[in-house]
């Protein structure tokens, strides 16, 4: 079975621009997570959506945002890019995200690099 | 809150010898906790979660963790460092208060000499 795929790889752009960043899960996964990788630091929870509800959301502005689509496929937006906003981030999926003890598997990324 | 340190972001191993990460939690309850890999230029792989069914947990590529309530610890461990071992290792917590929210460590970098 196929993991979680995230798209595009890599990405470049440049300050003030919007980008959105695609994410599948593996099959039969209901819930996906967004994580935020900056260079050298652990990854940091931006959001959590389970049937296509928002179910938590992390210290982040309003410039991101998010939403699940009915394949339980998501997209992560973020408006108004700062140079801050570089960072690898990462697609989580597990089967119901309702529950902590909840596995998550995660994606390869998208590296986002902001000039 | 949560919260979660890793103690030491390098540490370098010989090939063969021992290999303990070290993981120190913050939480007000019952936690769950996990450990991840991560490779170059990969996204994380999971090796073991502790979820309280037992303090002593096996994970996979041989490595184990200890649950220690009392230091509020949970370290990595593998009784013979591969160099396919190399990469950086995350720690990281859940709480059923926070749902499905993991909060990592700030990773440790781990190096296999020959």
């Amino acid at each position: 079975d196929a993991g979680v795929t995230q798209s595009p790889t890599h990405l470049i752009k440049t300050r003030g621009q919007q980008v959105t960043l695609r994410c599948s899960p593996i099959s039969g996964h209901k819930s996906v997570s967004w994580y935020q990788q900056v260079l050298g630091q652990g990854p940091q929870f931006i959001f959590q959506y389970y049937e296509k509800e928002e179910r938590g959301r992390g210290n982040f502005p309003d410039r991101f945002s998010a939403r699940q689509f009915p394949n339980y496929s998501s997209e992560l937006n973020v408006n108004a890019l700062l140079l801050g906003d570089s960072a690898l981030y990462l697609c989580a999926s597990s089967e119901t995200g309702a529950g902590f003890a909840d596995t998550q598997y995660f994606g390869p990324g998208t590296r986002l690099t902001v000039l | 809150a949560q919260s979660v340190t890793q103690l030491g972001s390098h540490v370098s191993v010989s090939e063969g010898a021992l290999v303990l990460l070290r993981c120190n939690y913050s939480s007000s309850v019952p936690p769950y906790l996990f450990w991840y890999v991560q490779y170059p230029n990969q996204g994380l792989q999971l090796l073991l979660k502790y979820t309280s069914a037992a303090t002593l947990v096996k994970g996979i590529n041989g490595f184990e963790a200890e649950f220690k309530k009392s230091e509020t610890s949970f370290h990595l461990t593998k009784p013979s460092a591969h160099m396919s071992d190399a990469a950086e290792y995350f720690c990281a917590v859940s709480e059923r208060e926070y749902g499905n929210k993991l909060v990592f460590g700030a990773g440790t970098i781990l190096r296999v000499k020959s």
